[in-house]
């Protein structure tokens, strides 16, 4: 089964608007990576938290990290319509010592 | 720099054929790993590699088998393709042993696999 699992499945915005995604997992962890994915391409790191961060920013990117409540959240500001694609979480694991996907969110940025 | 390339990139196959999808990357990395991507899903582990010499089953690994070549090539193939297997194929690669280094996982552009 999935170790992560992001909420909403798609997200419907205009230009400008914020988009926000979320993440909860199961086990603990060591970090949690944000990853998009372009139609027909392959995944893009986009940010990794490790399990003693609460945030992290990177451009428009904000990642905040909840170990208690086993959650993550993606805030994409002022979004854009190259926005447009997949995103998905990967929790990371010592003892697994691989990543684990989420089913992703779908994100539509309408011009 | 190419980062991680697979090759083919697209392929048809017949039930019971086999064929072997090849990753390399330059990034001098430790851990390799095989994904694969079911039409909505997110990615499935199939098998990885944390170091050269090793490889360990990932969440689905029955109908598959691997080769860690040496640092850079990491191959995987399917003995008897099933339609079951139909899906794309994703290969990566990241700095650490596994995700105990906190290293982010760097993907090709994938492989799409159709059996029929």
């Amino acid at each position: 089964s999935q170790q992560g699992e992001e909420d909403p499945q798609a997200l419907s915005i205009q230009e400008g608007e914020n988009a926000t995604m979320n993440c909860s997992y199961k086990t603990s962890i060591n970090n949690l990576q944000w990853y998009r994915q372009n139609s027909g391409r392959g995944l893009v790191h986009l940010i990794l938290i490790r399990s003693n961060e609460r945030e992290k920013h990177s451009g428009r990117l904000r990642v905040t990290l909840d170990t208690s409540k086993k959650s993550s959240s993606l805030l994409i500001t002022a979004s854009r319509a190259a926005d447009t694609a997949s995103y998905f979480c990967a929790t990371g694991n010592t003892n697994a010592g691989k990543s684990t996907f989420g089913d992703g969110t779908t994100l539509t940025v309408k011009p | 720099n190419a980062g991680v390339t697979q090759t083919p990139k697209f392929q048809v196959l017949k039930t019971g054929q086999s064929m072997t999808l090849q990753c390399a990357q330059d990034m001098n990395h430790n851990s390799m790993y095989w994904y694969r991507q079911d039409p909505g899903m997110g990615l499935r582990l199939i098998y990885y590699s944390a170091s050269e010499g090793t490889t360990d089953k990932g969440e689905v690994p029955n109908g598959y088998n691997v080769s860690r070549l040496n640092k850079r090539e990491f191959s995987l193939r399917l003995e008897s393709a099933a339609p079951s297997q139909t899906s794309v194929y994703f290969c990566a690669s990241s700095g650490g042993q596994g995700a105990s280094y906190n290293s982010p996982l760097h993907f090709g552009n994938g492989t799409r696999l159709t059996v029929t």
